[in-house]
């Protein structure tokens, strides 16, 4: 199935360092959201967008939706070791009614203390 | 409970076997998502549910997967003749909205169903 470009694949950081990853697509999403997932667990949402510019910040993330609507970014500032995990993106389409979300392969992120 | 709840956790079957899984969504929640996760991958839609009928089949990958949602609440993904390839995590989400356009669309998951097929 269609699944959206992350990048990178995975990353090796210091703690207190920062952290970007972005998310690309050959179409228009309407909303892109970004998840988390642990071992074990199902993805956790950390930041939703709804608004081709719209820059959103959740504590020490922060993630823009592009003026195309065709692609994200995520920032994470100062690491710190349980930031350890995959980040998703994910983009929606929607219409009347809901429709399913496409997801990245995912940012695998480890932070060394 | 408070989130989504899916049994078992953990499921080996031998190929050629027929499995349910099962998921229990956020109550109140009308809309009803199953993904599949593979190694390495980001989850891959396999069906929607709206309440009772699948709204979005589209994703299931054959015949052989099938879901049911009969009281739009709890929802069991069946797998017939199961296949090597079939192992992955099954992933189930929920969210609050039905028919109209609402941004309010948060996506709640399960921590999902490791499938073996040995």
């Amino acid at each position: 199935g269609q699944q959206l470009n992350q990048s990178p694949q995975s990353m090796f950081i210091q703690e207190g360092e920062d952290v970007s990853m972005n998310c690309t697509s050959s179409s228009i999403f309407n909303t892109w959201l970004w998840y988390k997932q642990d071992p074990g667990e199902g993805p956790v949402l950390l930041i939703a967008l709804y608004k081709a510019g719209e820059l959103t910040s959740n504590g020490r993330l922060t993630a823009q939706f592009g003026i195309t609507r065709k692609d994200s970014f995520l920032n994470i500032s100062a690491s710190i070791p349980s930031d350890v995990g995959i980040y998703f993106c994910a983009g929606q389409r929607l219409k009347s009614g809901n429709t399913p979300l496409v997801f990245g392969k995912g940012t695998r992120l480890s932070v060394i203390a | 409970g408070a989130g989504v709840s899916q049994t078992p956790s953990n499921k080996v079957t031998e190929k050629g076997k027929y499995v349910e899984l099962r998921c229990d969504p956020i109550s109140g929640h009308t809309a009803l998502y199953w993904y599949r996760q593979s190694l390495g991958q980001g989850p891959e839609f396999l069906i929607y549910f709206q309440g009772t009928g699948a709204a979005d089949d589209s994703g299931l990958p054959n015949d052989r997967f099938f879901a049911v949602r009969p009281e739009g609440s709890v929802s069991t993904l069946k797998i017939q003749r199961t296949e090597r390839g079939d192992s992955a995590v099954y992933l189930c989400a929920s969210s609050l909205t039905g028919r109209t356009q609402n941004p309010n669309t948060e996506a709640f998951f399960g921590q999902g169903t490791r499938l073996t097929v040995v």
